[in-house]
C-alpha cells in the first residue's frame, strides 16, 4: 500500500468550474498536510497547508482534512486556465520532517 | 528574497561517470532536503540536513550517493558511479521549522539523464 495516494487523473474541467482533488494516506501518525502545485519543468510551489480537521480556505482554494478517514482534499473554485498544472499531495509525520508525496493529479482547465 | 536554487538544471552523463548536483537553500534556512522523482513515480525523500549535520539519510538508495553540506549553507549531492536507474529529477528543498510543521520550499530540480 502506498503511503499517499491521489486520484490519478488527468482531470479536465471547464473554466469557472470547481476542480476537486482527493488524497488518502496510510499512516495515522501523519500530522501535517500540504498541497503543492507544479507547472511543467518548474519547482513544486506550496499552495495550501492544513493541520486540523475541517476546512481551510485561501482565496479560490479550500483544503479539507478528515483524520478519521485519513483523507485530505483540495477544491479549486472558479478554475482558471492558469490553474492547469500537476497538484501534489504531501504528508508529514509527527516523528520526522520528511514529506511523503502522492504521484500527483494533472489538472487541465479548458477555456 | 531568493528561493531555493539548483545547479545544473540538466545533466546528461554516461553510465559509470560521476555527477555532482548543487543546491543553495533559502538564506537562513537550517533544514535542507534532497528528494528524487524517477519517471512515472512519486517524489521520494533522500535525506535531511540540519545545518551541516545529516539528520536522516534513510532514503539514500545506496553508497554511490554522497551528500554534503559543508558550513551549513549550500549542499552537494554526488553520484559516483552513475547507473541507468539514477535518472530522474533531483529536487532540493529548505525550511525553517515553525510551531506547527516544517514547511518546505522547493527548488526547480536538476534533471539527470544517465545513458
Amino acid at each position: 500500500q502506498k503511503e499517499v495516494e491521489q486520484n490519478s487523473g488527468p482531470l479536465s474541467v471547464p473554466e469557472g468550474a470547481i476542480a476537486s482533488l482527493n488524497c488518502t494516506y496510510s499512516d495515522r501518525g501523519s500530522q501535517s498536510f500540504f498541497w503543492y502545485r507544479q507547472y511543467s519543468g518548474k519547482s513544486p510551489e506550496l499552495i495550501m497547508s492544513i493541520y486540523s480537521n475541517g476546512d481551510k480556505e485561501d482565496g479560490r482554494f479550500t483544503a479539507q482534512l478528515n483524520k478519521a478517514s485519513q483523507y485530505v482534499s483540495l477544491l479549486i473554485r472558479d478554475s482558471q486556465p492558469s490553474d492547469s498544472a500537476t497538484y501534489l499531495c504531501a504528508v508529514q509525520k509527527v516523528s520526522d520532517y520528511k514529506l511523503s508525496f502522492g504521484a500527483g493529479t494533472t489538472v487541465t482547465v479548458r477555456a | 528574497e531568493a528561493g531555493v536554487t539548483q545547479f545544473p538544471s540538466h545533466s546528461v552523463i554516461e553510465k559509470g561517470q560521476t555527477v555532482t548536483l548543487r543546491c543553495d537553500p533559502i538564506s537562513g534556512h537550517d533544514n535542507l532536503y534532497w528528494y528524487r522523482r524517477v519517471m512515472g513515480k512519486e517524489i521520494k525523500f533522500l535525506l535531511h540536513f540540519v545545518k551541516e549535520s545529516k539528520q536522516d539519510e534513510s532514503g539514500m538508495p545506496n553508497n554511490r550517493f554522497l551528500a554534503e553540506r559543508t558550513g551549513g549553507t549550500y549542499s552537494t549531492l554526488k553520484v559516483q558511479p552513475a547507473e541507468l536507474e539514477d535518472s530522474g529529477v533531483y529536487f532540493c528543498a529548505s525550511s525553517q521549522p515553525g510551531e506547527r510543521a516544517d514547511t518546505q520550499y522547493f527548488g526547480p530540480g536538476t534533471r539527470l539523464t544517465v545513458l
